[in-house]
């Protein structure tokens, strides 16, 4: 089982509406958990770190599930803006020095 | 700030060519990496350093070498180029370790590499 393993999509969806993406780790003892963002050949950046008890952030909501090892993102009233590549990354080890990033989704959202 | 920098932007070598890929940070961060992207691989960790003077191995650091002599720069060496190592690679920092999210981790735009 790979160590972080998502659903690559593309998910396609037209403006306002709601997508979920999906995501599962297989380190139980795995502490730190993030989703990113990246757009098109440019960098990863930071959309937001997943807490136990889930977290929102506007449009953008996610839950972390550590029984079954699993992480979601949840975007509301989607937006053309929102279109990108959306990667689960877990800490590898305790001390969070190491990140294993997810292959990623794709979202593709249209007018 | 200029962030995270990183040169070249592109760069193409042949087999058996050596060559440093720079990367430098101006915010006074600690910890520093160094990833390769490759299609349907994401990112993959090659090397890290949690401060000047100390790295440690990735998921994938055969073929390369880091060092940290400064806080700001952290450079990834090529020792023998091969066809395999055809990838973008991605230098990021952040303050500590990535956690938290008050440790949010930057990343440079990224070099582009072809070996022939």
């Amino acid at each position: 089982r790979k160590e972080v393993e998502q659903d690559p999509g593309p998910f396609n969806v037209p403006e306002g509406a709601t997508v979920a993406f999906n995501c599962t780790y297989s380190n139980s003892a795995s502490q730190s958990f993030f989703w990113y963002r990246q757009d098109c050949r440019k960098e990863p950046k930071l959309l937001m770190s997943v807490y136990s008890s889930g977290n929102e952030d506007g449009r953008f909501t996610a839950q972390l599930n550590r029984a079954s090892q699993y992480i979601s993102l949840l975007i509301r009233d989607s937006k053309l803006s929102d279109s990108a590549t959306y990667l689960c990354v877990v800490a590898s080890n305790q001390a969070g020095t190491a990140l294993i990033f997810g292959k990623g989704t794709t979202l593709s959202v249209s007018s | 700030n200029a962030g995270v920098t990183q040169t070249p932007k592109f760069q193409v070598l042949k087999t058996g060519q050596s060559m440093t890929l720079q990367c430098a940070q101006d915010m006074n961060h600690e910890y520093m990496s160094w990833y390769r992207q490759d299609p349907g691989m994401g990112l993959r960790l090659i090397h890290y350093s949690v401060g000047a003077g100390i790295t440690d191995q990735g998921e994938v650091p055969n073929g390369y070498n880091v060092s940290r002599s400064t806080t700001e720069d952290f450079p990834l060496r090529l020792l023998s180029a091969a066809p395999s190592q055809t990838s973008v690679y991605f230098c990021a920092s952040s303050y500590s370790a990535p956690t938290g999210a008050s440790n949010e981790q930057f990343f440079g735009p990224g070099t582009r590499l072809t070996v022939l």
